[in-house]
């Protein structure tokens, strides 16, 4: 149980579009979900935690704007990252959490902005 | 702040050895502390998780201790194998259903 997928698993894409990353809890309703980034040989680091139902809270120093989350149900949330640029280019893992307050990561996406 | 630092940050060993990973935390006040594995290009698999309350949590080879006083985890990895070439993160948790604050990571590798 407690499985965690995320879509898609790699993405290469232009400089100036969008880019839009699903993360889903297969069998188990998550109340909560976290938004991670990754560069490489570095560790994860917390971009945003959203709750179902409300706005997202983001991390300082992150863009809300250019980092869209939307947790509009118990099992899916999006991370969109808008007019996409080189330096985006990461590992994006997402986590999720139900009753337990444990959390279960996703396989990552791997974002590549030409 | 709170932080949370690993040493080391790359080790290599025989297949064979005993070997320990190191966690430290600038804020002891944890509510949770846990252990991940990462192989490349691939999400965490969690491997331990210490409650606050717990001084240590075994599974199979591995067992992770937890001193708050000294703000100090260890990974105690027993019998080392390839299969366990991974980058191994520790996190720190301060209150519930909080954030997890990593770690950098220690990547290892274990030789034939």
């Amino acid at each position: 149980g407690a499985v965690v997928s995320q879509h898609p698993s790699w993405v290469i894409c232009k400089s100036g579009t969008s880019v839009k990353i699903e993360c889903r809890s297969l069998d188990f309703q998550a109340t909560t979900m976290f938004w991670y980034r990754q560069f490489p040989k570095q560790s994860l680091m917390l971009m945003a935690t959203s709750n179902e139902g409300s706005k997202a809270t983001y991390e300082q120093g992150v863009e809300k704007d250019k980092f869209l989350i939307n947790h509009a149900s118990l099992t899916l949330s999006t991370l969109t990252v808008t007019s996409a640029h080189p330096e985006d280019s990461s590992f994006y893992i997402c986590s999720a959490s139900g009753s337990a307050d444990t959390q279960y990561f996703g396989p990552g996406t791997r974002l590549t902005v030409l | 702040k709170q932080e949370v630092t690993q040493i080391p940050a790359a080790l290599s060993v025989p297949e064979g050895e005993n070997l320990v990973l190191n966690c430290s935390f600038t804020d002891s006040a944890i509510y949770n502390l846990q252990w991940f594995r990462q192989d490349p290009g691939k999400g965490l698999t969690s491997l331990l998780l210490i409650q606050s309350s717990q001084r240590e949590q075994t599974s199979g080879r591995l067992n992770a201790s937890l001193d708050k006083s000294s703000g100090r985890s260890t990974l105690y990895i027993a019998a080392s194998q390839p299969g366990d070439s991974a980058t191994y993160l520790c996190a720190a948790i301060y209150n519930q259903g909080g954030k997890l604050i990593f770690g950098q990571g220690t990547e290892l590798s274990v030789k034939p």
